[in-house]
């Protein structure tokens, strides 16, 4: 069945470095794949998503990639914050009519050093 | 534009009540999907609701339900409650059907005793 994991649990980056989040996804035939972060006590937060026929979307101080080829998404983020503090799922929409739900991965808790 | 708002924010029940949840879209968003979010398990899916018809659903049991009027606003129903029931249950409203670009309310957390 589908399943979307992440490599890293938990991430320490210093404040004002980048960070990269990585997920490794693997239904070859999803889609669209989709960033949120969440914070405590909050419901998930979109931050940017991608279509499965482009490799790299950019947003305010956020990238994803993704490698179609190894079944790879990452989320980098540019010049981090303490707000950034949170923790951070992707999730993999099927294409597939009746399948068209996203699953997510079991998401990683970045936390920001100042 | 406001965001997605959930009502009751928290709630308390015992096994086997029954238990209904609210959640309003964002204005004009006509697609409302319901998630299950526990620290084992994490985000799954429950099921979608576009223009008032179930559109996907979740392996979740029978127990669970849900509606969609036709103001888009949605209500989610757990029947016979279960301790493992115990969960932040959230929803989330987009445009368009099929999980595009879908946007959070703050959810609800339901505790089972």
């Amino acid at each position: 069945g589908e399943s979307v994991g992440l490599h890293l649990p938990t991430l320490s980056v210093q404040e004002g470095d980048n960070s990269i989040i990585n997920c490794a996804y693997s239904n070859s035939a999803s889609d669209y794949f989709i960033w949120y972060k969440q914070e405590s006590g909050k419901g998930p937060q979109f931050i940017i998503d991608i279509r499965s026929n482009m490799d790299k979307r950019q947003g305010q101080r956020v990238t994803v990639l993704l490698n179609k080829t190894v079944k790879h998404l990452s989320l980098q983020i540019a010049a981090t914050q303490p707000g950034d503090s949170a923790v951070y799922f992707c999730a993999e929409k099927g294409e597939n009519f009746g399948n068209e739900k996203l699953t997510f991965g079991t998401g990683t808790r970045l936390t920001i050093i100042p | 534009k406001a965001g997605v708002t959930q009502t009751p924010r928290y709630l308390i029940k015992t096994r086997g009540q029954q238990v209904t949840l609210s959640c309003s879209p964002i204005s004009g968003h006509r697609s409302v999907s319901w998630y299950q979010q526990t620290p084992g398990q994490g985000l799954q899916f429950l099921f979608e609701y576009f223009s008032e018809t179930q559109r996907n659903k979740g392996n979740f049991p029978g127990r669970f339900s849900g509606r969609q009027f036709s103001n888009s606003r949605s209500e989610m129903n757990v029947s016979t409650l279960e301790l493992g029931d115990s969960a932040l249950y959230l929803c989330a409203s987009s445009l368009a059907s099929g999980g595009y670009e879908q946007y959070f309310g703050p959810g609800t957390r339901l505790t089972v005793t």
